[in-house]
């Protein structure tokens, strides 16, 4: 079955900084990657998905690439800001309706004010 | 957006009660939702998988008699945590799958619900 792995598990980073998240998978099938961000005490909130007709995507500060070949997929933040701080969640799955998501292990995020 | 509301947000009980869960799609319909516990700084264990008007299927190592799952329409399906006992307490997340249109397949979560057992 598919694994995902996800690195670092911790991550600190002066805020207006970047932060760099990465994931690597192992189901060469997998063809669609969410990423999620979750606050203390919530659930996790999509923010940025991609899927494997593209390499790289997009939204405002947010930007996520996809390797098919190595089977890695990257968060990348810009302009880091103290609302970024949170736990960030990578996942793989095959896209379809009924499909189930693996999560990687989490990276928790903290800007440095 | 997909919206998707839990219920309760929190709850206490006392050991060996039953607790339900509920989680609504509110905005769209879900042919699939899942089910995931979460235990303090750890990823979400996927607990089951939950399709509308048939029974679930529970991941290896879930007892399906002590979390029974009902999808009983497009939009909800409960997590019910039979004869509780203080291991049990966690937070339990739900989410559903877009059926239909664009974003198919796209999960979106639940709030969760913040399980303790006294």
């Amino acid at each position: 079955g598919e694994n995902v792995e996800q690195h670092p598990s911790t991550l600190s980073v002066q805020e207006g900084d970047s932060a760099v998240i990465k994931c690597t998978y192992s189901d060469s099938a997998s063809n669609y990657f969410p990423w999620y961000k979750q606050e203390l005490g919530k659930g996790p909130q999509l923010i940025i998905d991609i899927r494997s007709n593209v390499g790289e995507k997009k939204d405002q500060r947010i930007a996520v690439t996809l390797n098919k070949t190595a089977k890695h997929f990257s968060l990348h933040i810009t302009e880091t800001q103290p609302e970024d701080s949170a736990v960030y969640f990578c996942a793989a799955s095959i896209n379809s309706s009924a499909s189930k998501i693996i999560f990687g292990s989490g990276t928790r995020l903290s800007i440095r004010p | 957006g997909a919206v998707v509301s839990q219920h309760p947000s929190r709850v206490i009980c006392k050991s060996g009660t039953s607790v339900k869960i509920e989680c609504r799609s509110l905005d769209f319909q879900a042919t699939t939702m899942f089910w995931y516990r979460q235990f303090p700084k750890q990823s979400l264990m996927l607990m089951a998988t939950s399709n509308e008007g048939s029974k679930a299927t529970y991941e290896q190592g879930v007892e399906k008699d002590k979390f029974l799952i009902n999808h009983a329409s497009l939009t909800l399906s409960t997590l019910t945590v039979t004869s509780a006992h203080p291991e049990d307490s966690s937070f339990y997340i739900c989410s559903g799958n877009r059926a239909l249109g664009r974003s198919l397949g796209t999960q979106y979560f639940g709030p969760g619900t913040r399980l303790l057992v006294l």
